[in-house]
């Protein structure tokens, strides 16, 4: 079985600071994990993704992510927050072999304070 | 990465009646994917729709409600069939693109729908 876990519903930065969203999945594959921004009336936009190679995963727009297998954590990084960063991200895991369902978290709105 | 088209992004409808959302993508793809999103919620998987099958359906949605056409590797269609206001909201189609175990999806803008 497989499920994601968003651990903030909202999280509020201040313009220029850092941004954490923290992600929890539970999965009995090797996970490919993803994270995806939604910005308003706007579809999903792919940031990054996991699928068993580097650990650190680089995205785009300065985020990073970090798969913790110990920690079956997948969080998501800026070192400074843009206004334009204000959206609701979602965390995704899917698995196994093939095509496999995507899986999604409940989602983060993220809001940036000017 | 593709580019995918939805049309219509958005529409108000009288409960009772039905729409089709259209998808259209910008290169031929095997797998193509209609989700739902309720106000304020996450995504939930509707249905899996690939070329020259009948689409499949994830528990707790039926074919006579959203039935599916997919007649080509570019087109996809979502139809929302005898609409309550329950059936408010967002429509997404997306595809996987690419080779290998667990590509991403790349979505479509959605059509937001509101059901009177």
């Amino acid at each position: 079985a497989q499920s994601v876990t968003q651990l903030d519903s909202h999280v509020s930065v201040s313009e220029g600071t850092p941004v954490l969203l923290r992600c929890n999945y539970s999965s009995s594959y090797s996970p490919s994990l993803f994270w995806y921004v939604q910005h308003p009336n706007k579809g999903l936009q792919l940031l990054l993704k996991y699928t068993s190679a580097a650990t650190l995963v680089k995205g785009i727009n300065g985020f990073e992510a970090e798969f913790k297998k110990s920690e079956t954590s997948f969080h998501l990084t800026k070192p400074s927050a843009h206004m334009s960063d204000a959206a609701e991200y979602f965390c995704v895991v899917s698995g196994g072999v093939g095509f496999n369902k995507f899986y999604f978290g409940s989602g983060t709105k993220l809001n940036v304070k000017p | 990465s593709a580019v995918i088209s939805q049309k219509p992004s958005r529409d108000i409808c009288q409960r009772g009646t039905s729409l089709t959302i259209q998808c259209q993508v910008d290169s031929q793809v095997t797998m193509m994917f209609w989700y739902r999103q309720q106000p304020g919620q996450s995504l939930t998987l509707i249905a899996t729709a690939n070329q020259g099958s009948e689409a499949t359906y994830e528990s707790g949605f039926v074919i006579d409600k959203f039935p599916i056409s997919r007649p080509n590797l570019t087109f996809s269609t979502l139809t929302v069939s005898n609409m309550s206001p329950e059936d408010s909201s967002i429509y997404l189609c997306s595809v996987a693109t690419g080779t290998g175990n667990n590509q991403p999806q790349h979505f479509g803008d959605g059509t937001r729908l509101s059901i009177l």
